[in-house]
């Protein structure tokens, strides 16, 4: 079965504190992405990988990394998370005519 | 590049009624088009897409979507609406040359609800 399983589904956290959203997918994409929705924007990409080693800021990048050491893994990385990146994140993996989503992160920094 | 405009951030209909959620696109290159489903505490679910094949196109749970070129839309149908379909609703689009190395451009969504 296809599937992108984020870890982990919810989480609270302090200002300051790094932490790390895991994704990972089964279906040999070269195309990977993280988004995050907020309410009346709906979803922004943050970061996205074309491969191994590639990848490239997307449209709402300031205070994440993501790394992309092997092809089924896209972590997304908050060094030094702050209240304003509170929010439900998404990774997603893109096939030759379908993006699949992971069931989401939700995030709360305080 | 693409961008999405959904009329609508809230849209309520009664139980049987038609469900209508519009959608309008801009794309410098033939697009593809999508709409996605979201219910509460959950992800987001592919309930039907346009690749160029058909215009009409039809997806899960009754829904369907006409891909209309020469007005840029890409609205959401379903004849009757079911108190299962309270959900929220993402239009997105990215361009088909591309695909599988390009961003999904989604809109800001339209939250549906059900009146019984």
């Amino acid at each position: 079965e296809a599937q992108v399983t984020q870890n982990p589904r919810y989480l609270i956290t302090v200002t300051g504190k790094k932490l790390t959203v895991t994704c990972s997918q089964n279906m040999n994409h070269e195309y990977m992405s993280w988004y995050r929705q907020d309410p009346g924007l709906g979803l922004r990409q943050i970061y996205y990988s074309m491969n191994v080693e590639v990848t490239d800021k997307g449209d709402v990048p300031e205070g994440y990394k993501v790394s992309r050491k092997e092809k089924r893994n896209f972590p997304l990385i908050l060094e030094s998370p702050s209240p304003n990146q509170t929010s439900l994140y998404f990774c997603a993996s893109t096939g030759r005519t379908e993006a699949f989503f992971g069931q989401g992160t939700r995030l709360t920094v305080v | 590049a693409q961008s999405v405009t959904q009329l609508g951030s809230h849209v309520s209909v009664s139980e049987g009624a038609l469900v209508l959620l519009r959608c309008n696109y801009s794309s410098s290159v033939p697009p593809y088009l999508f709409w996605y489903v979201q219910y509460p505490n959950q992800g987001l679910q592919l309930l039907l897409k346009y690749t160029s094949a058909a215009t009409l196109v039809k997806g899960i749970n009754g829904f369907e979507a006409e891909f209309k070129k020469s007005e840029t839309s890409f609205h959401l149908t379903k004849p009757s609406a079911h108190m299962s379909d309270a959900a929220e609703y993402f239009c997105a689009v990215t361009g088909s040359t591309n695909f599988g190395n390009e961003k999904l451009t989604f809109g800001t969504g339209t939250r549906l609800t059900i009146i019984p």
